[in-house]
């Protein structure tokens, strides 16, 4: 089955304590890209990939590093998180980046910084 | 310019009523517009998307209408049912300076159809 799998799906942290959250996509895709959704703020970018060792910023970057070493996998990581990165955060795939289509998400981790 | 505002940010419908979701957008090199649909506990997935070379595009009881010269796109849920209860995310992109494909998602619509 198609996937874009995360883990975890669900975590409460402290402050500080750097955590990851990984993404799996099993379609070959080139593209992936994580999100956060907050309430009346809809589905903001963070970071992307276009392919392997290929990443950018998004729109709200800051607090957060990705890498992505093999094209399946994206993770997305919280060197020390703060009780502002407290979220829903989403994973997405796409088959290519530089065509308008489709994108993938992942079922959400929903994180709670203390 | 990079903004898509959505609206209505909730929506309350009787069973067999007609849904309607409306989003507006300035930057008239966006080409791509895509409606997500999320349930509760689940990730968005792709609903119907429409490109600004057609006014209409309809799949089923989803509808998309578009208004190039105005900027405004909607989604219409005809005969609107339970099931259907969700958030609605509108999104409009374009490929960017950086060579990719980039989406801004409007700040979406809780729908609930009551049955």
């Amino acid at each position: 089955e198609a996937q874009v799998t995360q883990n975890p799906r669900y975590l409460i942290t402290v402050t500080g304590k750097k955590l990851t959250v990984t993404c799996s996509q099993n379609m070959n895709h080139e593209y992936m890209s994580w999100y956060r959704q907050d309430p009346g703020l809809g589905l903001r970018q963070i970071y992307y990939s276009m392919n392997v060792e290929v990443t950018d910023k998004g729109d709200v970057p800051e607090g957060y590093k990705v890498s992505r070493k093999e094209k399946r996998n994206f993770p997305l990581i919280l060197e020390s998180p703060s009780p502002n990165q407290t979220s829903l955060y989403f994973c997405a795939s796409s088959f290519e980046a530089r065509v308008g289509g489709e994108l993938f998400f992942g079922e959400g981790s929903r994180l709670t910084v203390l | 310019q990079q903004q898509v505002k959505q609206s209505p940010q909730s929506l309350i419908v009787q069973k067999g009523g007609i849904s309607i979701i409306n989003c507006a957008y300035e930057n008239t090199a966006f080409d791509y517009f895509p409606w997500y649909q999320q349930f509760p506990g689940k990730g968005p997935a792709l609903l119907i998307a429409i490109r600004p070379d057609v006014s209409e595009k309809k799949e089923g009881r989803f509808t998309i209408s578009f208004n190039k010269s105005a900027k405004q796109f909607s989604l219409h849920i005809m005969d609107s049912q339970p099931g259907d209860s969700a958030t609605y995310f509108c999104a409009a992109s374009k490929l960017w300076v950086s060579g990719t494909y980039k989406y801004i998602f409007g700040t979406g619509t809780r729908l609930k159809v009551l049955a």
